[in-house]
């Protein structure tokens, strides 16, 4: 069936490292994806999007990365800091008008070590 | 500030209990969603709506319902006919439904717990 998945549940890191954390996708209609930090006890909290005619978008020490042709979504953290530990969803977006929805992953547990 | 309230942030039901969860946004969004999360798990679209007086069902309706009579206000019910409704719960809203992609913006959550 299709779904959004990731490949790692859990990553930890220490402080000051880059963290990437992946995403698989596996509908290729798909045209927007997010990614979503949410940190305990609250709702997630927008990071980046990008659109599926781009394959690479940069925010402030954020990287997202799209390759449709293997249907595989990274997120990049340039020097981890304590502050970035949280729970990192990917969601897609499905259909147009009235059926839009995104469709979210599981999530992936960062933890930063000091 | 602009934003989108959850109220309560902690709930308790009795069986057989319907309890209400309050989404307010000040935001002037068009759309608006609730999500239910559950320990370990992403999120899974009950409700969403994209215009007033109208909403449709997500993936999980059953045991749920929900009116949308003003912009700003998306009030979520939990029936009795839910029989598992222990849960984080999460509101969301976004400029416009579907026209444009844009991302949903969330509240803090209501989390719920049977008694």
């Amino acid at each position: 069936g299709e779904s959004v998945g990731l490949h790692l549940p859990t990553l930890s890191v220490q402080e000051g490292d880059n963290s990437i954390i992946n995403c698989a996708y596996s509908n290729s209609a798909s045209d927007y994806f997010i990614w979503y930090k949410q940190e305990s006890g609250k709702g997630p909290q927008f990071i980046i999007d990008i659109r599926s005619n781009m394959d690479k978008r940069q925010g402030q020490r954020v990287t997202v990365l799209l390759n449709k042709t293997v249907k595989h979504l990274s997120l990049q953290i340039a020097a981890t800091q304590p502050g970035d530990s949280a729970v990192y969803f990917c969601a897609e977006k499905r259909g147009g008008g009235s059926n839009y929805k995104l469709t979210f992953g599981k999530g992936t547990l960062l933890t930063v070590n000091p | 500030d602009g934003g989108i309230t959850q109220s309560p942030k902690y709930l308790f039901r009795k069986e057989g209990q319907n309890v209400t969860l309050s989404c307010e946004q000040n935001l002037n969004h068009d759309a608006m969603y609730w999500y239910r999360q559950d320990p370990g798990q992403g999120l899974r679209l009950i409700y969403y709506s994209h215009i007033v007086n109208d909403f449709q069902k997500g993936d999980i309706a059953e045991g749920y319902s929900v009116s949308r009579e003003k912009k700003e206000s998306f009030p979520l019910t939990v029936t009795s006919a839910q029989k598992n409704p222990t849960a984080f719960y999460l509101c969301a809203s976004s400029p416009q439904g579907g026209v444009s992609n844009q991302p949903q913006h969330f509240g803090d959550g209501t989390r719920l717990s049977i008694l």
